[in-house]
């Protein structure tokens, strides 16, 4: 296992336009996180899952961002309708437990 | 809510020498844990160190130590003999503990070390 991968590295897209991005975390980690990183700023925490449960969601998350692992292994951001303000890096990181939590390289996102 | 601080964006720093980093945060909780994390240009976050907050013995990592001082909410990172390959974003992350880890990170410090 080669670490957390998350696809795609880097997407353009249209404002009002869908896009979809997944991680895979580390096959035996429980844990599995969604954080949004700006230019500039630290990491903030959008969501996170304890297998298939979606445990907390942050107040950044708003309707038009969905987040599912459905069988507890991958997981998928979906953000609907985007706009500019949700050009940002999207980082994926999962841990075992109480372990340390292990970052994927990201996917940024640019909406024009 | 818990916040952490790092007031410096970009610090530099000779090749062999030593440089630290500062971080301060806020918190109403007695049990959490803070890291220390490393982003490279274009390469993804890894762990430098982490500290117990219970641990009154500072956390040393080879050449990378921290200076925790619990009362003053302060949790800097010293990088001794500095390498080339240490230049990066390097930002302080804070964890309550309890049955959920969420980070709560800092702004992030630019180090960039000098040949």
């Amino acid at each position: 296992d080669t670490g957390v991968s998350q696809d795609p590295r880097h997407k353009i897209t249209k404002r009002g336009q869908n896009v979809t991005f997944r991680c895979d975390p580390i096959s035996e980690h429980n844990r599995l996180y969604w954080y949004r990183q700006t230019l500039g700023q630290g990491p903030e925490f959008l969501t996170y899952f304890q297998n298939e449960a979606q445990l907390e969601k942050s107040r950044l998350l708003s309707d038009r961002f969905s987040a599912e692992r459905p069988k507890g292994s991958f997981s998928t951001l979906e953000i609907q309708r985007t706009e500019q303000g949700d050009s940002a890096m999207y980082l994926c990181a999962s841990s075992f437990e109480w372990a340390e939590q292990f970052f994927g390289p990201g996917t940024r996102l640019t909406v024009l | 809510a818990q916040t952490v601080t790092q007031s410096q964006p970009e610090m530099s720093v000779q090749e062999a020498e030593t440089v630290t980093l500062s971080c301060t945060y806020d918190t109403s909780e007695n049990n959490y844990y803070l890291f220390w994390y490393k982003q490279p240009p274009s390469r993804q976050m890894i762990l430098v160190i982490r500290q117990e907050a219970y641990k009154q013995q500072n956390a040393t990592e080879n050449r990378f130590s921290v200076n925790f001082q619990k009362a003053a909410k302060s949790f800097s990172l010293k990088i001794s003999d500095s390498q080339l390959g240490d230049t990066a974003m390097y930002f302080c992350a804070f964890m309550k503990q309890g049955n959920f880890n969420k980070f709560y990170f800092g702004s992030g410090t630019k180090l960039n070390v000098k040949p």
